[in-house]
């Protein structure tokens, strides 16, 4: 059973420019979770899906964000318009359904932006 | 609103030494589950442990203790006899299952470095 595979591993691109990442969960997973982490901090709460449908966005997910889960599989998490403040770590989990399962994390896509 | 503390940046320990990292936790939610993440240089965070509020017993894996206290809200992590493979950033979370959301809202972590 593969882990949860996140796309690319590492991205610079300059200020202004879009970018898209991708996740692929584990294969059972019902429940697809975006995250983003900066340095020194624990991780922060961005959207979730459960199968295609985006149930939850965070207040953090600016308009110059959006994801989507269009098959139910894997996700994908865009970026507009890139600023300095963008550069984190973009984490992806994935879990079961059900209130105590846990959430399962890829290695992340590291942003800088130049 | 939920909130996770977790009051020690950083600890440095000599290996074979134990350790107890804490975490404090708020929320109004009776129904929730907290959890521990270990995420190593490489980065991967790993699930370590997870606990509803109506389980208060504490649990023992290998090396690795926690202790759950619902009256000081704290989910403390013991790790007895640490090991150079245990340095690593713990991170202690919280899920509030009666509300409906489905984040996990972390603390801020704290490093562990174990010296050889």
């Amino acid at each position: 059973d593969t882990g949860v595979s996140q796309d690319p591993r590492h991205k610079i691109t300059k200020r202004g420019q879009n970018v898209t990442f991708r996740c692929d969960p584990i294969s059972e997973h019902n429940r697809l979770y975006w995250y983003r982490q900066t340095l020194g901090q624990g991780p922060e709460f961005l959207t979730y899906f459960q199968n295609e449908a985006q149930l939850e966005k965070s207040r953090l997910l600016s308009d110059r964000f959006s994801a989507e889960r269009p098959k139910g599989s894997f996700s994908t998490l865009e970026i507009q318009r890139t600023e300095q403040g963008d550069s984190a770590m973009y984490l992806c989990a994935s879990s079961l359904i059900g209130d105590n399962q846990p959430q399962h994390f890829g290695d992340g896509t590291r942003l800088s932006i130049l | 609103a939920q909130k996770v503390t977790q009051a020690q940046t950083e600890i440095s320990v000599v290996e074979k030494e134990d350790v107890t990292l804490d975490c404090v936790y708020e929320t109004r939610d009776t129904t929730y589950y907290l959890f521990w993440y270990k995420q190593p240089p490489s980065g991967e965070l790993v699930f370590l442990i997870r606990r509803n509020s109506f389980d208060e017993q504490n649990e023992i894996s290998g090396r690795y203790s926690w202790n759950f206290q619902k009256s000081t809200s704290s989910f403390n992590f013991t790790i007895t006899a640490s090991q150079v493979v245990d340095s690593a950033v713990y991170f202690c979370a919280l899920s509030e299952a009666g509300t409906g959301r489905r984040a996990l809202t972390f603390g801020s972590g704290t490093r562990l470095q174990v010296q050889p």
